[in-house]
């Protein structure tokens, strides 16, 4: 069955640090993925997306993201974090049965910012 | 109003009541979604949409009753909840099926 897996459930860097959040997807077929984040009390807001092409894809808010299909990994990056950027992040794979996909989100992977 | 928008924000509700959620988007999209996010588990899909055609009902109880009136609007019916049904409750709309969905801020369902 198709998976989304974010194996990290919570991650604390300092403010000017680099990150890194893991995703890793189960899916036989080439997928569209997806990075959403939300902040406490609101819906989610899309960061970015793969559909195909170049496998670095950029997004909003400083925000990129690398497809690599050997690894099945879809890792989101931001070379240096804001205080703003504290939030629950997840990853998202859309599958397809027919002419319909289902979005299956990761169970999300939440980032404190240190100042 | 841009994007997708949910009211209420925020909802308490007894079980015995009946409530309805409201969720309308302003983006010209074809497909609406009801997701349902509890403490501690992933999204989960409740409902689907496409051209006001109902297209995926996730195994949900039948207290909780879909009803699109068109592309722009979607309305939850809510009927003798259970308490572990107080989560956030997510609307979003995608331009076609296999598109990426923009979500509206949610509802905070208590049931009490």
């Amino acid at each position: 069955a198709q998976s989304v897996t974010q194996p990290d459930i919570h991650i604390t860097v300092s403010e000017g640090a680099s990150l890194e959040l893991r995703c890793n997807y189960s899916y036989g077929a080439t997928p569209y993925l997806f990075w959403y984040v939300q902040s406490p009390g609101q819906g989610l807001q899309l960061l970015l997306k793969y559909f195909s092409g170049d496998t670095l894809v950029q997004g909003i808010k400083g925000f990129e993201a690398e497809f690599k299909r050997s690894q099945s990994s879809f890792n989101l990056r931001k070379p240096s974090v804001h205080w703003s950027d504290a939030a629950e992040y997840f990853c998202a794979v859309v599958t397809y049965g027919g002419s319909q996909g289902n979005l299956i989100f990761g169970k999300g992977t939440k980032l404190s910012v240190k100042p | 109003e841009t994007g997708v928008t949910q009211t209420p924000r925020h909802l308490v509700m007894g079980m015995t009541n009946k409530k309805s959620l409201k969720c309308e988007q302003h983006l010209g999209h074809n497909a609406m979604y009801w997701y349902k996010q509890s403490a501690k588990k992933p999204l989960e899909l409740m409902f689907v949409y496409n051209f006001k055609e109902q297209t995926e009902n996730n195994s949900v109880p039948s207290r909780f009753s879909p009803e699109c009136p068109n592309s722009s609007h979607l309305f939850l019916h809510l009927h003798t909840l259970q308490p572990e049904d107080s989560a956030l409750y997510l609307c979003a709309s995608s331009p076609g099926l296999v598109d990426e969905q923009y979500f509206g801020p949610g509802t905070r369902l208590t049931v009490t």
